[in-house]
């Protein structure tokens, strides 16, 4: 079975901009979470969506947002692009919300802000 | 809230040694625990975790780690190290129910094995 995949692998945008990246959980995966992962630091948590509707959010600007879609994939969007957005965006998918299912993570989208 | 701290930023080791990776968190709740691999240009790839049962873990790769709720830490282990064990080891922690999953990470601990 295929793994979480995510898309663009690499991404350059300018300051100001808005960018849109992607992600497919494994099938049968209902729960999809957004993590942003700064050079040199652990990944941050930014949003968790489960059937299409958001039930966690991170400490993160309004400039963030994300939306999942009836095939489960998901979209995260970030507007008014900041030098400090370039990071390792990961994508993570579990079959449920709750319990203790794993999260199975994307290889993620390398953002470059310049 | 979770807070979780990898007191080691880099960890050199020769191969063939015996090595631990340190990790303790600050939770006011139940949690569960995790230890994730990322090798270069690569995502996280899951070694092992621990819900609740027996503290000691083994998880892939012959990696093992001790849950020590009393010292709230949750050390990870091999008892020798190959060269493709280099990569950046990221211990996490999720509160049990709360209705999401946030999982909360430290910053990482980079393993360096030396021929």
């Amino acid at each position: 079975d295929a793994g979480v995949t995510q898309s663009p692998t690499h991404l350059i945008k300018t300051r100001g901009q808005h960018v849109t990246l992607r992600c497919s959980p494994i099938s049968g995966h209902k729960s999809v979470s957004w993590y942003q992962q700064v050079l040199g630091q652990g990944p941050q948590f930014i949003f968790q969506y489960y059937e299409k509707e958001e039930r966690g959010r991170g400490n993160f600007p309004d400039r963030f947002s994300a939306r999942q879609f009836p095939n489960y994939s998901s979209e995260l969007n970030v507007n008014a692009l900041l030098l400090g957005d370039s990071a390792l965006y990961l994508c993570a998918s579990s079959p449920s919300l709750l319990g203790d299912y794993e999260q199975y993570f994307g290889p993620g989208t390398r953002l470059t802000v310049t | 809230a979770q807070s979780v701290t990898q007191l080691d930023s880099q960890v050199p080791v020769f191969e063939e040694a015996p090595v631990e990776l340190r990790c303790n968190y600050s939770s006011s709740v139940s949690v569960y625990l995790f230890w994730y691999v990322q090798y270069p240009n690569q995502g996280l790839q899951l070694l092992l975790k621990y819900l609740s049962g027996s503290t000691l873990v083994k998880g892939i790769n012959g990696f093992e780690a001790e849950f020590n709720k009393s010292q709230t830490s949750f050390h990870l282990r091999k008892p020798s190290v190959h060269i493709s064990d280099t990569a950046e080891y990221f211990c996490a922690v999720r509160p049990l129910g709360g209705g999401y999953q946030k999982v909360t990470f430290g910053t990482g601990t980079k393993l360096q094995v030396i021929p």
